[in-house]
């Protein structure tokens, strides 16, 4: 997890409230991105950053929205709008090393809608 | 604990054999990949990755093997030990497309004492 952080570990939401899920990364990496993981499933992008101030919809963003003010930073706020949003969501960031680009992943926030 | 592992293929080894969790991958354009080792509520921690223009990858204790003709990814883990029983899978990528990596559901290995 080394030098990401989510916060927090565990959230609970009820139906119709507007929650956000911080990221923070210290590694001065470019990209950031948001994964949903479900049991049984492969992690699937929510949205994703290449630099500060601009961000790019995955393959599930509806229902969800981001800001990337700072390139430390990359929360990710989950509308009631998002039918089932109870889900172990993971915050990675990369950088472009070699002509790759590996993602590192946090630990990640288990959101539980009551 | 978390969630993550129920419905999953399990692969059961005894502590001190060699295990090989394998993974097919499936977009033939893709031509970097990685595996990861996620534990019961946390993140996916980075174990190797391989690029396309190799076959065989060591690190310490693993290996990644590669095969582009059927599309099949393996790790095998030598000397498995209890602190190895995590949920293992890969990711695909085409490096002509920075940030789309596409994630298998995994293998969820059970290290017995």
């Amino acid at each position: 997890d080394g030098g990401i952080t989510q916060s927090p570990k565990y959230l609970f939401r009820k139906e119709g409230q507007n929650v956000t899920l911080s990221c923070e990364q210290n590694l001065n990496h470019d990209a950031m991105y948001w994964y949903r993981q479900d049991p049984g499933q492969g992690l699937r992008l929510i949205y994703y950053s290449q630099i500060v101030n601009d961000f790019q919809k995955g393959d599930i963003a509806e229902g969800y929205s981001v800001s990337r003010e700072k390139k430390e930073s990359f929360p990710l706020t989950v509308t009631s709008a998002q039918k089932n949003p109870t889900a172990f969501y993971l915050c990675a960031s990369s950088i472009s090393e070699g002509g790759v680009d590996t993602q590192y992943f946090g630990p990640g926030t288990r959101l539980t809608v009551l | 604990g978390e969630s993550v592992g129920l419905h999953l293929p399990t692969l059961s080894v005894q502590e001190g054999d060699n295990s090989i969790i394998n993974c097919a991958y499936s977009n033939s354009a893709s031509d970097y990949f990685i595996w990861y080792k996620q534990e019961s509520g946390k993140g996916p921690q980075f174990i190797i990755d391989i690029r396309s223009n190799m076959d065989k990858r060591q690190g310490q204790r693993v290996t990644v093997l590669l095969n582009k003709t059927v599309k099949h990814l393996s790790l095998q883990i030598a000397a498995t030990q209890p602190g190895d029983s995590a949920v293992y899978f890969c990711a695909e990528n085409s490096l002509g497309d920075f940030n789309k990596f596409y994630f298998g559901s995994g293998t969820k290995l059970n290290v017995k004492p």
